[in-house]
């Protein structure tokens, strides 16, 4: 079946313009997991999706980002005001449900901010 | 609150040496321990995870309790084994997610 997907897969963005990046989870995951991955550097989680429950944004860095997910299906990530620092890849993960099951990730959005 | 350690950002090893890549986690309760590996222009993946106590690719990773740690072992190192490597931890509780460590790189040199 479909793994996870995620649009655009490169992105580039002049400094203070928003930018939205998506995410479509494997059909049946109830968990879904956004992070960042800067150039060498390791995987900073970002927002935590879990069904109906209140999302987990403690990973966000600033208040000019923020997420979205519809039910149990697609996210959105919007970075407004975009900054340098935010060039990263941008990885979605979905998993069966929370926690203990394993993660499937997406490929990634390289998002380069001139 | 639950804590994933990897002390190596780096770790070079010789082909067909040992390698060891250290995990230390921090949760009172019974934890979930996962090794998640990503190769160059590959999707991050799991490796392995506790529970199915099963090697793959010829590593292995016990679960220390009194010690704390997860850690990954493979008794002789291949160039193929080159990718970053993250340990990560979950619990069962239905508001938890999954802890990441921050990863460490291992470089095989031939």
């Amino acid at each position: 079946g479909a793994g996870v997907s995620q649009s655009p897969s490169n992105k580039v963005t002049e400094k203070g313009k928003d930018v939205e990046l998506r995410c479509d989870p494997i059909s049946g995951h109830t968990a879904l997991y956004w992070y960042r991955q800067r150039l060498g550097q390791g995987l900073e989680f970002l927002i935590y999706f879990q069904g109906n429950s209140a999302p987990d944004k403690s990973g966000l860095p600033s208040d000019r980002f923020s997420a979205e997910r519809t039910g149990e299906s697609v996210s959105t990530l919007t970075i407004q005001r975009t900054q340098q620092e935010d060039s990263a890849v941008y990885l979605c993960a979905s998993s069966l449900a929370q926690g203990v099951y394993e993660q499937y990730f997406g490929p990634g959005t390289r998002l380069t901010v001139t | 609150a639950q804590r994933v350690t990897q002390p190596e950002k780096l770790l070079s090893v010789f082909k067909g040496a040992p390698v060891e890549l250290k995990c230390n986690y921090s949760y009172s309760g019974s934890p979930e321990l996962f090794w998640y590996v990503q190769y160059s222009r590959q999707r991050l993946q799991l490796l392995l995870r506790h529970i199915s106590r099963e090697s793959i690719k010829g590593f292995t990773a016990d679960l220390n309790k009194g010690e704390t740690s997860f850690h990954l072992k493979k008794p002789f190192a291949q160039e193929e084994d080159s990718a970053m490597y993250y340990c990560a931890l979950s619990v069962l509780n239905r508001d938890d997610k999954i802890i990441f460590g921050k990863g460490t790189r291992l470089h095989i040199l031939p």
